[in-house]
């Protein structure tokens, strides 16, 4: 199947600095990718919508100002999470589809971020 | 509202068959996706179904009946990797995934 890698796998920063994760489809064009969010023991929750050459669309309760999104290219977009805060700790994940199909998501490894 | 149902958490034993349940209400119907998901991993694809019935592959077989809004995940041969959490999604009208909150499948020996 196509590979998504996200970078990097884990980081750690101090409170009220930024922190960026790459996802990069590596093997076809994603128009579209997709950021997750996932608590501990909890499904995957939708942050937004990520549209190469375009803004992105967040999903209601997720602040744009603080989760930079940008799509440059059909095979990258970048996450930023700026001004951290412990409360941000979570494990996020990214995902792209084919373009032009319906069919299955690919997820990138994930990050998981620890916010001290 | 959309909504995706899937039991919380599930026990089975080496070696023997669990069927995993996941019922949905969404608007628009454009497949229903299975995933697997490892503590602390992504999730990886299992399985896709659009059209009533069952598909077959290997161990894992799907099953999706649109007019009940239903569809269960059969792990036959059960081994101790397939402790994880199991995923159901549903792809609405606008191709947006919906997702269920996830069931863990923990395998005893």
């Amino acid at each position: 199947g196509a590979v998504v890698s996200q970078h990097p796998s884990w980081v750690i920063c101090k409170s009220g600095t930024s922190v960026k994760i790459e996802c990069r489809s590596l093997d076809f064009q994603a128009t579209t990718m997709f950021w997750y969010r996932q608590f501990p023991k909890q499904s995957l929750m939708l942050m937004a919508t990520s549209n190469e050459g375009s803004k992105a669309t967040y999903e209601q309760g997720v602040e744009k100002d603080k989760f930079l999104i940008n799509h440059a290219s059909l095979t990258l977009s970048t996450l930023t999470v700026t001004s951290a805060h412990p409360e941000d700790s979570s494990f996020y994940i990214c995902s792209a589809r084919l373009t032009g199909t319906h069919t299955e998501a690919f997820f990138g490894q994930g990050t998981r971020l620890t916010v001290v | 509202g959309q909504n995706i149902d899937q039991p919380t958490e599930m026990t089975a034993t080496e070696g023997a068959i669990v069927q995993i349940n996941c019922t949905y209400q969404t608007s628009g119907f454009n497949g229903l996706f299975w995933y697997q998901q490892h503590a602390g991993e992504a999730p990886t694809f299992l399985s896709y179904n659009v059209l009533d019935g069952l598909e077959e592959k290997g161990r894992f077989s799907s099953f999706l009946s649109r007019s009940k809004g239903y569809s269960y995940l059969l792990l036959k041969e059960l081994q101790m990797k397939d402790s994880a959490s199991y995923l159901c999604a549903v792809m609405d009208s606008n191709y947006q995934l919906i997702w269920g909150a996830g069931t863990k499948l923990i395998i005893k020996p």
